[in-house]
């Protein structure tokens, strides 16, 4: 079934620092791959999205390129901004149990950043 | 759009009660999920209708929970004889099942069982 593996948080990082945090995927053909980002006590909200190789996905300065060479979707920012703190979860369809509905998520990577 | 809506937002329930939540998907989608998440962990899967019909179910959905989505709209979660493990955040989402496949969130459920 299909996986993803994000870093391990949380990241610390100071106002305006530039941001990555890493996303591997594992998948049968090529997904479309997404971003979503969660803040605290709310439900998830699509960052941004790529549905084929070599597509770069970008939303409030936030970037993602799909790379099927590396099998990885990268989500990076130039310049963060302590609104920018909250759960980061890479994703994409198909389920690590088996079925081909609903979206398999990482595990999240907590971002915090310090003003 | 109106986006994907979850209510109550917050339920605080002594251990055996029962509980129920609704979703309002989007309108116009057809396929409707419940996810489970706790604290720490990303969404975990639960169950997925197309228009009414439930068309999977995880086994993480043992058989005091159950959903519904009677009229291909709205859809329930209920689950019985709560036990302190089934507190989490009960997610919901929709997507057009066209390609590409986004799926939308709403704001969650959270269970708290005491």
């Amino acid at each position: 079934g299909n996986s993803v593996t994000q870093m391990e948080g949380p990241v610390t990082l100071s106002e305006e620092a530039f941001l990555t945090i890493n996303c591997t995927y594992t998948a049968t053909g090529y997904p479309s791959l997404f971003w979503y980002v969660q803040y605290p006590g709310e439900g998830l909200q699509l960052l941004l999205k790529a549905t084929k190789a070599d597509d770069k996905g970008s939303n409030k300065g936030f970037e993602a390129t799909y790379r099927k060479e590396t099998t990885s979707f990268h989500l990076e920012k130039g310049s963060v901004q302590v609104s920018d703190s909250a759960v980061y979860f890479c994703a994409l369809p198909g389920r690590s149990g088996g079925g081909a509905d609903g979206l398999t998520f990482g595990k999240g990577t907590h971002l915090i950043i310090q003003p | 759009d109106t986006g994907v809506s979850q209510n109550p937002r917050h339920k605080i329930t002594k251990r055996g009660q029962n509980v129920t939540f609704r979703c309002d998907p989007i309108s116009e989608h057809n396929r409707l999920y419940w996810y489970r998440q706790t604290l720490g962990q990303g969404p975990e899967f639960l169950t997925y209708f197309q228009n009414e019909a439930q068309l999977e179910k995880s086994r993480l959905l043992s058989d005091r929970f159950s959903a519904e989505r009677p009229k291909g709209s709205f859809s329930t979660l209920e689950i019985q004889r709560t036990e302190q493990g089934d507190s989490a955040m009960y997610l919901c989402a929709s997507s057009s099942g066209l390609s590409g496949n986004t799926i939308y969130f709403g704001e969650g459920s959270w269970l708290t069982v005491v």
